[in-house]
């Protein structure tokens, strides 16, 4: 059975600062993987999908590494904003599964003025 | 492209009433569409997976009885909330994913606070 962990479960940073969020995954058998993020009370807003054959995507301040061998996947953002605070999920589409996802705990960010 | 917009985005019902909150796909078709539920600071929680023309697919420990779902047609999923308590008072979120394609992203609504008093 697929299991998703993300490290850490929060995290509080000082504006401006380059940070990295840990997905890990335990099946390498996936289809892709997504990278959501979630504001109080809200839903899920989509920031990037790669692909099982892709290596990274970006998207502005946003890149995401995939290395699926080691079931490890990587969201990096650049010069962190009070806006970056939220919460960040990641979810795999493994093989076996049909349509469904495989989401990790998330990471709780917090991005201090 | 690819929007999802639940309504209504709060309820709050009286105890043993019913409550119908829809997920539509607004640009694309989604022959399947999931509905999670999500407790405070917790991630989501897979409830159902909703098929287009079919029958819902209930995850272990989902009353498929108190939550029933419809997916009439492809651009349209409603789970209803039958005979609601306090303890159902939680956040819904549908999401839907491009056809039976594997290399689509899901997109999710915006989620619903159901609050029965």
């Amino acid at each position: 059975k697929q299991e998703v962990t993300q490290i850490p479960a929060a995290l509080s940073v000082p504006e401006g600062e380059n940070l990295v969020l840990n997905c890990s995954f335990t099946d390498s058998a996936i289809y892709n993987l997504q990278w959501f993020r979630q504001d109080p009370g809200k839903g899920l807003t989509s920031l990037l999908l790669i692909q099982s054959s892709q290596r990274e995507q970006t998207s502005g301040r946003l890149n995401a590494s995939l290395d699926k061998s080691s079931g490890r996947s990587t969201l990096y953002i650049a010069a962190s904003q009070p806006g970056d605070s939220a919460t960040y999920l990641c979810a795999v589409r493994p093989r076996n599964a049909g349509n469904m996802l495989t989401f990790g705990g998330g990471t709780r960010l917090m991005v201090k003025p | 492209g690819a929007v999802v917009s639940q309504h209504p985005s709060r309820v709050i019902c009286k105890s043993g009433t019913s409550v119908k909150i829809e997920c539509r796909s607004l640009d694309f078709q989604a022959t399947t569409m999931f509905w999670y539920r999500q407790f405070p600071k917790q991630s989501l929680m897979l409830m159902a997976t909703s098929n287009e023309g079919s029958k819902a697919t209930y995850e272990q420990g989902v009353e498929k009885d108190k939550f029933l779902i419809n997916h009439a047609s492809l651009t349209l999923s409603t789970l209803t909330v039958t005979s609601a308590h306090p303890e159902d008072s939680s956040f819904y979120i549908c999401s839907a994913t491009r056809g039976r394609a594997t290399n689509y992203g899901y997109t999710f609504g915006s989620g619903t606070r159901l609050t029965v008093v």
